[in-house]
């Protein structure tokens, strides 16, 4: 069984642009959820999406968002860049309320 | 606020003994937790969990006791081994096994010498 996917693996932006990080979960999963780990903070709950609702979300500026699509893959958005945003991003899948949750390997941005 | 804590950023252990990880909350809501493992590189990978109806978990080498009127939870490592190496997060949620807003501490970095 194939594990959450991420994409891109590592992403180089310019402050003030705005960047769409792609997960597909694992086949079945139909809950997504989003992480920011940077080394000052650790990881950090971003939202969660379940059958194409946000139904949890973390202490983030709207400049973030995400969404989630039919098939349960997800994207996250974040506008207006700042350097600050520089982290890894996790996503992770679970099936609802049976398992812990499955993370992919993460997408590296660097916002310069 | 950090609701989370694991206040050892490392831990050096010797292979072959114990090795343990301890984690703090502060949250008396949460009702579920979880130990996660991350190589570099790689994302964290579950290890074990518990609800807080139990105090004590175990699979394998690895066992998770949790002291609620503490508000602590540790992770016991037996025995150690070299690839066990690694940055070992505590999470807690509100809301049980089916809430996936994961509250993760800072983090401790395991290495097992051989």
């Amino acid at each position: 069984k194939a594990g959450v996917t991420q994409t891109p693996r590592y992403l180089i932006k310019t402050r003030g642009q705005q960047v769409t990080l792609s997960c597909s979960p694992i086949s079945g999963h139909r809950s997504v959820s989003w992480y920011q780990q940077t080394p000052g903070q650790g990881l950090q709950f971003l939202f969660e999406y379940f059958s194409e609702t946000q139904r949890n979300k973390g202490n983030f500026p709207g400049r973030f968002s995400g969404r989630q699509f039919s098939n349960s893959r997800s994207e996250m958005n974040v506008s207006t860049l700042e350097l600050g945003d520089s982290a890894l991003y996790l996503c992770a899948s679970s099936v609802d309320g049976d398992t812990e949750a499955f993370f992919g390997q993460g997408t590296r941005l660097t916002v310069v | 606020d950090q609701q989370v804590k694991q206040n050892s950023p490392s831990l050096s252990v010797q292979e072959g003994r114990i090795s343990i990880l301890n984690c703090d909350y502060t949250n008396s809501m949460f009702d579920y937790f979880l130990w996660y493992k991350k190589y570099p590189a790689e994302g964290p990978t579950f290890l074990i969990s518990i609800s807080s109806i139990k105090d004590k978990n175990e699979d394998g080498r690895f066992t998770v006791f949790l002291n609620k009127s503490a508000k602590h939870l540790s992770l016991h490592i037996v025995p150690s081994q070299p690839g066990d190496s690694a940055v070992y997060f505590c999470a807690a949620t509100p809301g049980g096994r089916g809430t996936y807003k994961y509250i993760f501490g800072t983090g401790t970095r395991l290495k097992v010498l051989a």
